[in-house]
């Protein structure tokens, strides 16, 4: 089945820095979405991207959507104690199923006051 | 996630029992999805239904799961003689047609 690596699995930094993630397909993704899940809710959705190379901007975050479909990335600017939760891509394919989402594990971050 | 309601929001089962999850769509959403997200893992697909129908169930287990969005009321997941491995956060979404789909809070079940 189809597979998201996303990267890094977590990390640990001050508050003030900016924070960069990714995700890679092993195929062709048509849109990527990317949610932030707190402990014990739901994921919450943050950016959605529908067409490569689009790069799309939610106050301090920004995602965009890769050339060749199978990536995308997002960067959190002057990060702030509340943005600790674990992030997740999400994307679905060009088959047609755009409600079967296929998740990657997740970034886990930690934001140190 | 604001609008799509779930509960409970954490259930205890003991092995063999049977469990009953419920999710009411936002307001306005004819399209019901759940998902399954084990421990320190992503989100997996199991259903997606609309009113009376069950559109696509590829990530459905086999046996013992089951799901139903009927015509009045909410959308139902029920697992029968759940074992330990049934232990997962379960999560409803809902969405208009097929456009982007918006998370409920979940329900956590334990299986002891």
């Amino acid at each position: 089945g189809q597979q998201l690596n996303q990267s890094p699995q977590s990390m640990f930094i001050q508050e003030g820095e900016d924070v960069s993630m990714n995700c890679t397909s092993s195929s062709i993704f048509n849109t990527w979405l990317w949610y932030k899940q707190d402990p014990g809710e739901g994921p919450v959705l943050l950016i959605a991207l529908y067409k490569a190379g689009e790069l799309t901007s939610n106050g301090r975050l920004t995602a965009q959507f890769g050339i060749t479909r199978k990536d995308s990335f997002l960067n959190i600017s002057a990060s702030i104690p509340s943005d600790v939760g674990i992030y997740f891509c999400a994307g679905h394919n060009s088959g047609g199923s755009n409600y079967k989402l296929t998740f990657g594990k997740g970034t886990l971050l930690t934001v140190n006051p | 996630n604001a609008g799509v309601m779930q509960n409970p929001r954490h259930l205890v089962r003991r092995r063999g029992q049977e469990a009953r999850l419920r999710c009411s769509p936002m307001k306005g959403h004819s399209h019901v999805y759940w998902y399954r997200q084990l421990p320190e893992e992503g989100l997996k697909f199991m259903v997606y239904l609309q009113k009376e129908n069950i559109i696509d169930e590829s990530g459905m287990p086999k046996e013992r799961f089951s799901a139903e969005f009927p015509k009045e009321g909410p959308s139902i997941l029920r697992i029968q003689q759940v074992v330990r491995g049934d232990s997962a956060a379960y999560f409803c979404a809902s969405s208009t047609r097929r456009d982007t789909i918006y998370f409920g809070e979940g329900s956590w079940l334990t299986v002891v």
